[in-house]
């Protein structure tokens, strides 16, 4: 039990268009998802924490028209990068927890590369 | 906020000996205390997790200790196999319901040589 998914595993996109990464819980349902950002060699850094059906709240640094997130609904937390840029190339891992319970689950990761 | 350092950066073993990861937190309300492991490319996996109402926990070859005084925490890995090689995290949390986040460590890469 508690699998999260991520979609796509890995995407390429050009500077300036936007892409879209879907985080899904797939045997429970997530009050609370959590989006991080990895560079290589480097430990996960939050961006930001979004509770289904309201707006999510970023950290501090991240910007929140670039980096958007929607939690439309208990399974499902979707990350759009907008405007990709080269620097926003990284591993982006989401993690889906259940109401206040301690422990996160994580997805597999999409690794985003902007050229 | 909270943030967490964790040493050392890089962990270079042999197969049978013992491995020891230590972490220290500055958040005295943190009360939450997990380790992952990632390998290259994966997602990090939950190994094992200790709550500030606990001084050590123990899972079959992996342990962790927990002292909240000196606000450090640490993993032993005992009988070191070369499946352990992988880079471990650890991270802290208060625990205030849905508001709860982690923050990580730096991560520690731990090579287990034959």
């Amino acid at each position: 039990g508690a699998v999260v998914s991520q979609h796509p595993s890995w995407v390429i996109c050009k500077s300036g268009t936007s892409v879209k990464i879907e985080c899904r819980s797939l045997d429970f349902q997530a009050t609370t998802m959590f989006w991080y950002r990895q560079f290589p060699k480097q430990s996960l850094m939050l961006m930001a924490t979004s509770n289904e059906g309201s707006k999510a709240t970023y950290e501090q640094g991240v910007e929140k028209d670039k980096f958007l997130i929607n939690h439309a609904s208990l399974t499902l937390s979707t990350l759009t990068v907008t405007s990709a840029h080269p620097e926003d190339s990284s591993f982006y891992i989401c993690s889906a927890r259940v109401g206040p319970a301690y422990e996160q689950y994580f997805g597999p990761g999409t690794r985003l590369t902007v050229t | 906020g909270e943030n967490v350092e964790q040493h050392p950066s890089t962990l270079s073993v042999q197969e049978g000996d013992s491995a020891v990861i230590k972490c220290t937190y500055s958040d005295s309300a943190s009360n939450y205390f997990p380790w992952y492991k990632q390998e290259l490319g994966k997602r990090p996996q939950l190994i094992i997790d200790i709550r500030s109402n606990v001084g050590e926990k123990k899972d079959q070859r992996i342990a962790v200790t927990l002292n909240k005084t000196a606000k450090h925490f640490s993993l032993h890995i005992t009988e070191t196999q070369p499946e352990d090689s992988a880079v471990y995290f650890c991270a802290a949390s208060q625990w205030t319901g849905t508001a709860s986040k982690l923050t990580f460590g730096t991560g520690t890469r731990l090579q287990v040589t034959l």
